[in-house]
């Protein structure tokens, strides 16, 4: 079965800083894909970042990149120059081609940016 | 564009009440999807269509809790009767195909079951 883990409910940095979040999966698929998704409070989930495990090449969106390690079965999170809008939870998951396409989701890491 | 639309956002019931969440997709999107989510969690798939189709059913607890997507759009999940359990946001999200990993969300309905 897949599992994502990730290790850190609670994340506070200050406006303008550089943070990690991270995140570890576990699936037996060859092909799969990851991502992170950003719950600010009271508003809808949105889709942050994506990765394809077969890509090389990690992600970048603006601000936000990963470090996709997929030996280590490792998908980090970086958010640079981060800003008071960044405060939310985020999510990791895994979607995998076998599994019926079902996103496994992390507990979350909640993530405040202080002024 | 329009995003995904969920009513009502906040519902507050007694138990062994019922209770309907309302959904409506993206324009063109085939697949939508039911989860719920308890504070401080990730979501928890509770039901997933394709088209009309219901094609994974294995979490959603079918003694009481139901759901229909009539021609292929938008979607009603009903709980009845509530348990206190059943307290939680429950979301809609849909995709432009099963393959599409990126999900559109609604705001969410919070329910209270007191």
């Amino acid at each position: 079965a897949q599992t994502v883990t990730q290790s850190q409910p609670e994340m506070s940095v200050q406006e303008a800083e550089t943070v990690t979040l991270s995140c570890t999966y576990d699936t037996s698929e060859s092909n799969y894909y990851l991502f992170w998704y950003k719950q600010p409070p009271s508003r809808q989930m949105i889709l942050v970042i994506r990765q394809e495990a077969y890509k090389q090449q990690n992600a970048t969106e603006n601000r936000f990149s990963v470090n996709f390690q997929k030996a280590a079965k490792s998908f980090s999170l970086k958010i640079s120059d981060s800003q008071l809008g960044d405060t939310a939870m985020y999510f990791c998951a895994s979607r995998g081609w076998d599994s019926n396409y079902q996103l496994i989701w992390g507990a979350g890491t909640k993530l405040i940016i202080k002024p | 564009e329009a995003g995904v639309v969920q009513s009502p956002r906040y519902k507050i019931i007694e138990k062994k009440q019922p209770v309907a969440f309302w959904c409506n997709p993206i324009s063109g999107h085939n697949t939508l999807y039911w989860y719920l989510q308890n504070l401080g969690q990730g979501p928890e798939l509770l039901i997933r269509y394709e088209n009309e189709e219901a094609v994974d059913d294995s979490q959603l607890p079918k003694d009481r809790f139901s759901a229909e997507r009539l021609k292929g759009v938008d979607s009603t999940l009903k709980i009845q009767p509530a348990e206190l359990g059943d307290s939680a946001v429950y979301l809609c999200a849909s995709s432009l195909t099963a393959t599409d990993g990126e999900l559109f969300f609604g705001e969410g309905s919070r329910l209270t079951v007191l």
